[in-house]
């Protein structure tokens, strides 16, 4: 199976701080996500990568980087965090871009003080 | 950007098939339909994919309508465990295929 993992289940940090959040996939996937979720906006798409050291915006990138230096690594860089980057995140990987599962991790939530 | 349209919530009762219905209007010729669904505190799990032929699987079937405006997820006997928001997404190769925000879902209450 497939394994999708998020470095932290629950985070809280400060406003103004920078915020590291990691995910590591096992299966030699090409392509990975990140993704916030918030009640009643559905999931969000914040930044992807589709090889190493490539990156692409999402919907939502205002206020986020990513780094993607080793291919099984995503992470996902909160520079200055503020209190409306408190979220559950999400990361997920897929072998192909649109013709495989996307396989999540079972997400950060962060909270911003 | 392709997007989807869901029901905000359906009801099932236990052990009833039930039947999740997506339009997808604007679906490209590229676009494969995912389904996802989540459960609380989880991230979402994959549930099955296809492009133009109805698909099956150990978890539901799909049905994608002949002219891909729409399809229905079936699930074939409700359980609690299948209570959960579902997701219907589109990916594909044509402008946008990276684009994968997910919209609200459905929320699957099932009554036992």
């Amino acid at each position: 199976d497939v394994k999708v993992t998020q470095s932290s289940r629950y985070l809280v940090k400060r406003t103004g701080e920078k915020v590291f959040l990691e995910c590591v996939q096992d299966m030699d996937h090409e392509n990975m996500f990140w993704y916030r979720q918030d009640p009643g906006l559905g999931l969000r798409l914040i930044y992807f990568s589709y090889d190493v050291k490539m990156k692409e915006k999402g919907d939502i990138p205002e206020g986020y980087s990513v780094s993607r230096e080793k291919k099984e690594r995503f992470s996902l860089i909160l520079e200055s965090a503020s209190t409306n980057q408190t979220s559950m995140y999400l990361c997920a990987s897929s072998r192909h871009p649109y013709n495989s599962p996307l396989h999540f991790g079972n997400g950060t939530r962060l909270t911003v003080t | 950007d392709a997007k989807t349209t869901q029901p905000n919530s359906m009801e099932s009762n236990e052990e009833e098939p039930v039947h999740l219905p997506c339009n997808h209007s604007t679906i490209s010729g590229t676009d494969y339909i995912h389904w996802y669904r989540q459960l609380p505190s989880q991230g979402p799990e994959y549930v099955i994919h296809g492009l133009t032929s109805n698909v099956n699987n150990r978890m539901a079937s799909l049905a994608i309508a002949e002219d891909r405006k729409s399809s229905t997820l079936i699930l074939h006997r409700a359980t609690l465990r299948d209570a959960a928001v579902y997701y219907c997404i589109l990916r594909g190769s044509g402008a946008g295929s990276y684009q994968l925000t997910f919209g609200k879902g459905t929320k699957l209450s099932v009554i036992p």
